[in-house]
């Protein structure tokens, strides 16, 4: 199948750090990117793993483990206009290299 | 203002009517999507052209009938509109590639009466 898994809503506290997950099935993984889904607003792209290890940009990172079928996504430095959903998608290459997107990750950041 | 622009924004109908939804980007991509996103939250794609041309038309009723006049448009027509219909409908675009990320436009949220 096209099983990706995400936790479904989060919490943290503004100024700190969030570690959002995403698990994939690996047969024919061909990328994963991350989306960030403000309420109301279109997805807007965060980042791209195609090898393995950690691509950081600003505050923002991500993280692939292509032989785990596992990514996350790091938030330092957290602001309270973080809150909102971020989304894993992955291509895989016998589905036409289609993107396929998760159900999302609900990130609330309190004061 | 370079962007993937969707018109209209809201559109209110009834069952049983036919209504088309418009895509433009003026970002010099080649491949356009539309995506599906449900009270869910779920985003699906729907349809993708490449150069005007279908390249995947996933398991959508036929009352949905993209439309590609040239490589900077793409239309959503729908017949016979349905409840179950209800979502916002975003279009995106993207250069032809697997690394290439997708650029979303702002969405047309659908509500069927």
């Amino acid at each position: 199948g096209q099983n990706i898994d995400q936790p479904t809503e989060m919490t943290a506290t503004e100024g700190a750090i969030v570690q959002i997950n995403c698990t994939y099935q690996t047969s024919g993984f061909n990328g994963l990117f991350w989306y960030q889904q403000h309420a109301g607003e279109a997805p807007t792209f965060l980042s791209y793993n195609v090898l393995d290890g950690l691509e950081e940009k600003g505050r923002f990172s991500s993280f692939l483990s292509r032989s785990k079928g596992y990514s996350y996504l790091l938030l330092k430095e957290l602001q309270m206009k973080d809150s909102a959903s971020y989304l894993c998608a992955v291509r895989w290459v016998e589905y036409g290299n289609k993107l396929v997107f998760g159900a999302g990750t609900i990130l609330r950041v309190k004061s | 203002d370079t962007a993937v622009s969707q018109t209209p924004k809201y559109l209110v109908t009834q069952m049983g009517n036919d209504k088309s939804i418009k895509c433009e980007q003026n970002l010099g991509h080649d491949t356009m999507y539309w995506y599906k996103q449900d009270s869910k939250k779920f985003l699906k794609i729907m349809f993708s052209y490449n150069n005007k041309e279908l390249i995947i038309n996933e398991t959508v009723p036929n009352r949905f009938s993209p439309k590609s006049p040239d490589k900077a448009h793409l239309n959503l027509h729908i017949n016979s509109l349905e409840l179950g219909d209800s979502a916002v409908y975003f279009c995106a675009s993207s250069h032809q590639g697997a690394r290439n990320e997708q650029y979303f436009g702002p969405g047309t949220r659908l509500t069927v009466t």
